[in-house]
């Protein structure tokens, strides 16, 4: 069965610092893991999705990466703002399965 | 595009009554999924549709569940005899189907406070 597992599961810092959240994964079987965002009381909103044949992905100040063999994937925040205070969880697509199994996410406050 | 529409954002229940949930998927999308997360933890898998066809459902769905896909476009979850421990909120999302299209696009939830 796979876990998914994410570091750290809180998280404070002063604006304008750069982050890095961390998602590992047990089984390597993997076809694609999913960055989300999510906001207090709202649905999920996807960040970034890296294949598994890619190593990472970009968007503006965030970057994700993928190490499948040892299991883990990071998300970069560059120059954080009070604005990306939110719930970022993780998500991992077994390979062969369309159901992705859900890390408990990295809850993160940046104060000005 | 509006986007996962679902409704309604919020259901208070008694234990026992039985409630209804409704997810509107994006447009053409032909996967729908629901979730069910509850506080401090991720999405929970519980079932999931290719277009009107329910292809899985999670062994930790009980047979109090019930999702359905009528017509492949909306979906609705139903849920009997309601209990405390189905308090939670109950998320939606769909994907496009093709290669590298895996996105999972998700609704604002619901969320269901049982008395």
């Amino acid at each position: 069965k796979q876990e998914v597992t994410q570091i750290p599961a809180a998280l404070s810092v002063p604006e304008g610092e750069n982050l890095v959240l961390n998602c590992s994964f047990t089984d390597s079987a993997i076809y694609n893991l999913q960055w989300f965002r999510q906001d207090p009381g709202k649905g999920l909103t996807s960040l970034l999705l890296i294949q598994s044949s890619q190593r990472e992905q970009t968007s503006g100040r965030l970057n994700a990466s993928l190490d499948k063999s040892s299991g883990r994937s990071t998300l970069y925040i560059a120059a954080s703002q009070p604005g990306d205070s939110a719930t970022y969880l993780c998500a991992v697509y077994r390979g062969g399965s369309y159901i992705p199994t859900f890390g408990r996410g990295t809850s993160l406050i940046v104060h000005p | 595009d509006t986007g996962v529409s679902q409704n309604p954002r919020h259901k208070i229940t008694k234990r026992g009554q039985n409630v209804t949930f409704r997810c509107d998927p994006i447009s053409e999308h032909n996967r729908l999924y629901w979730y069910r997360q509850t506080l401090g933890q991720g999405p929970e898998f519980l079932t999931y549709f290719q277009n009107e066809a329910q292809l899985e459902k999670s062994r930790l769905l009980s047979d109090r569940f019930s999702a359905e896909r009528p017509k492949g476009s909306f979906s609705t979850l139903e849920i009997q005899r309601t209990e405390q421990g189905d308090s939670a909120m109950y998320l939606c999302a769909s994907t496009p189907t093709g290669a590298g299209t895996d996105t999972q696009y998700f609704g604002p939830g619901t969320r269901l406070t049982v008395l």
